[in-house]
């Protein structure tokens, strides 16, 4: 079946202008999770969506930053105001439940690729 | 709080050596533990996964890891590298939640 999947896989904006990034999870899978890979952080988690509960906001750097999930399958990535320290790639998973205490594979989109200059 | 080591940002071998990537966490609680792969320009593939079984994990493409929780460490292995092997390794751990903590990466690149 179909993977993860993300769009677009670059995006080139300039310093003050907002971006949405879009994620498709695997069909069927009811955690999404946004993570973000940059050169000066590494790999760091954003947010966490499960099912119908209240997401977990707990890594997002900055209230620039938000996301949603409608109708628990689509998320959209939403930063406000971009500044330059936002360039990184923004990689989206998702894993079938969410609710195995952390044993569950998550399984990773290709990523979209972010520049603000 | 969880944390994860990779020694080595970068691992040079050559081809049919052995692969040795270093992770070790840290944990208040009996972890799971994974290892991802990243081709360029894409994104993360599972390898493979400690789960609380077994404590020696077979993953893909011939890698194994040996979770032992005496040295606090999840080491990844290969007998013999291959030029395809070339890539970004992270080691990741989650505690009881569902967010990954990942390491800063190994870089392998593979010699003819």
């Amino acid at each position: 079946g179909a993977g993860v999947s993300q769009s677009p896989s670059n995006k080139v904006t300039e310093k003050g202008k907002d971006v949405e990034l879009r994620c498709d999870p695997i069909s069927g899978h009811t955690a999404l999770y946004w993570y973000r890979q940059s050169l000066g952080q590494g790999l760091e988690f954003l947010i966490y969506f499960q099912g119908n509960s209240a997401p977990d906001k707990s890594g997002l750097p900055s209230d620039r930053f938000s996301a949603e999930r409608t109708g628990g399958s689509v998320s959209t990535l939403t930063i406000q105001r971009t500044q330059q320290e936002d360039s990184a790639v923004y990689l989206c998973a998702s894993s079938l439940t969410g609710l195995a205490g952390g044993r569950e594979t998550q399984y990773f989109g290709p990523g979209t690729r972010l520049l603000v200059l | 709080a969880q944390s994860v080591t990779q020694l080595g940002s970068h691992v040079s071998v050559s081809e049919g050596a052995l692969v040795l990537l270093r992770c070790n966490y840290s944990s208040s609680v009996p972890p799971y533990l994974f290892w991802y792969v990243q081709y360029p320009n894409q994104g993360l593939q599972l390898l493979l996964k400690y789960t609380s079984a077994a404590t020696l994990v077979k993953g893909i493409n011939g890698f194994e890891a040996e979770f032992k929780k005496s040295e606090t460490s999840f080491h990844l292995t290969k007998p013999s590298a291959h030029m395809s092997d070339a890539a970004e390794y992270f080691c990741a751990v989650s505690e009881n939640t569902d967010k990954l903590i990942f390491g800063t990466g190994t870089r392998l690149q593979v010699f003819p």
